[in-house]
């Protein structure tokens, strides 16, 4: 079946450093992965929808210049968090569309904290 | 929001009792799907149901789907400690790409 592979799964910064955070679809090709926030105990929310070739789109209130997505090919989209403070400290997971309608296969997660 | 809402946030039973866990939500859909989560890991896709289906089997999974009322349910019977986990539904709103989540249940399974 579909694999998405997420690297790291935990990583700790110091305040004002930059993270990054990749996803790559190991069996298939995804021109579409989205990158989710998860804090403790509550659901994901999305946070923008990554587009091989084009411009990340980004859901209302998220900072695009915080979060920057690329999507360079047809197999790989990264999130960096730039100028990391300890308030983006979160759980991070990305997702990629499989051939059925629109049912996702996730990554296991990215455990950001930030000092 | 247009994130849907599921009740009860938490559940703990003991292993052989059935749980049953409910999803509602805002806007018209082309299928709702549930997913599990394991702490710290990211989700796995469990069943999808269409908005056409008022119910769906999958082993010891059963969902409906009541989309004049905008809810769905998830029964897993004879649970097992190993079913410990959260369950989130999600939507697919008309005229997008995107899946919304639910709040979550948080399931707890003793054996």
């Amino acid at each position: 079946g579909a694999v998405v592979s997420q690297h790291p799964s935990r990583v700790i910064c110091k305040s004002g450093t930059s993270v990054k955070i990749e996803c790559r679809s190991l069996d298939f090709q995804a021109t579409t992965m989205f990158w989710y926030r998860q804090f403790p105990k509550q659901s994901l929310m999305l946070m923008a929808t990554s587009n091989e070739g084009s411009k990340a789109t980004y859901e209302q209130g998220v900072e695009k210049d915080k979060f920057l997505i690329n999507h360079a090919s047809l197999t790989l989209s990264t999130l960096t968090v730039t100028s990391a403070h300890p308030e983006d400290s979160s759980f991070y997971i990305c997702s990629a569309p499989t051939t059925v309608a629109n049912v996702l296969t996730f990554g296991a997660g990215s455990r950001l904290t930030v000092l | 929001s247009q994130q849907g809402e599921e009740d009860p946030q938490a559940l703990s039973i003991q292993e052989g009792e059935n749980a049953t866990m409910n999803c509602s939500y805002k806007t018209s859909i082309n299928n709702l799907q549930w997913y599990r989560q394991n702490s710290g890991r990211g989700l796995v896709h469990l069943i999808l149901i269409r908005s056409n289906e008022r119910e769906k089997h999958s082993g010891r999974l059963r969902v409906t789907l009541d989309t004049s009322k905008k809810s769905s349910s998830l029964l897993i019977t004879a649970s097992r400690a190993a079913d410990t986990a959260s369950y989130f539904c999600a939507t697919d709103p008309y005229n997008t790409d995107k899946l919304i989540f639910g709040t979550g249940t948080r399931l707890q399974v003793f054996p």
